[in-house]
């Protein structure tokens, strides 16, 4: 089983709908959790950063943490075509004096007109 | 700008021949990091660099070497033991890597492509 789960999709939606990305993770030792956009043949970006579970607004984007059920999500509000990318939800480990980030697979996102 | 610089952007390498990635940051970031990308299999940690003149291996090490002489640069050499390098290469930085919270942020280059002719 993989640290971290996550639907590599492709997902596609219209233009202004609510978009649901998810992930689930194995250890509970996960403390910080991260959603990163990668748009096609480009570097990841941070979107979005978070530590307790609850929700965390930014804009048009809510990241989720549910620490009990091992499930972050990323809503993306009234979705637009600028949105189609790559995101990679990732979370924190400290092992062996290290804080080694662990990332998801990625979930595709097309956002069309 | 502050950034992450990656070159070149495509890269080509020929059957036992050792190829080099440059990665350059002026964020003044003390911990540097490679990964490589492969559909559907999301990053994975090929090595990373806490301080100058100290590396450790990630998970996918074999067939890969890197330097830190510098607290800008980490290139990463991909040698002729990979037998599988296609694929996408992503160098990242942190301030640090054994702190807490959001100092450990890693923040990426736009990534370099290797195939092999």
């Amino acid at each position: 089983q993989k640290e971290v789960e996550q639907d590599p999709g492709p997902l596609s939606v219209p233009e202004g709908a609510i978009v649901s990305l998810n992930c689930t993770y194995s250890n509970s030792a996960f403390q910080y959790f991260m959603w990163y956009r990668q748009y096609s043949r480009k570097g990841p970006e941070l979107l979005m950063y978070t530590y307790s579970s609850g929700n965390k607004e930014d804009g048009r984007f809510t990241a989720q943490v549910d620490k009990s059920s091992k499930y972050i999500s990323l809503f993306i509000r009234d979705s637009q075509p600028s949105d189609s990318a790559t995101y990679l939800c990732a979370t924190n480990l400290l092992s062996g004096g290290y804080n080694k980030l662990i990332f998801g697979a990625g979930t595709r996102l097309a956002v069309h007109p | 700008d502050g950034g992450i610089t990656q070159s070149p952007k495509y890269l080509f390498r020929k059957e036992g021949q050792n190829v080099t990635l440059s990665c350059e940051q002026n964020l003044n970031h003390d911990a540097m990091y490679w990964y490589r990308q492969d559909p559907g299999q999301g990053l994975r940690l090929i090595y990373y660099s806490q301080i100058v003149n100290d590396f450790q291996k990630g998970d996918i090490a074999e067939g890969y070497s890197v330097s830190r002489e510098k607290k800008e640069s980490f290139p990463l050499t991909v040698t002729s033991a990979q037998k599988n390098p296609t694929a996408f290469y992503l160098c990242a930085s942190s301030r640090g890597t054994v702190l807490a919270g959001r100092r450990n942020i890693q923040y990426f280059g736009a990534g370099t492509r290797l195939s092999v002719l």
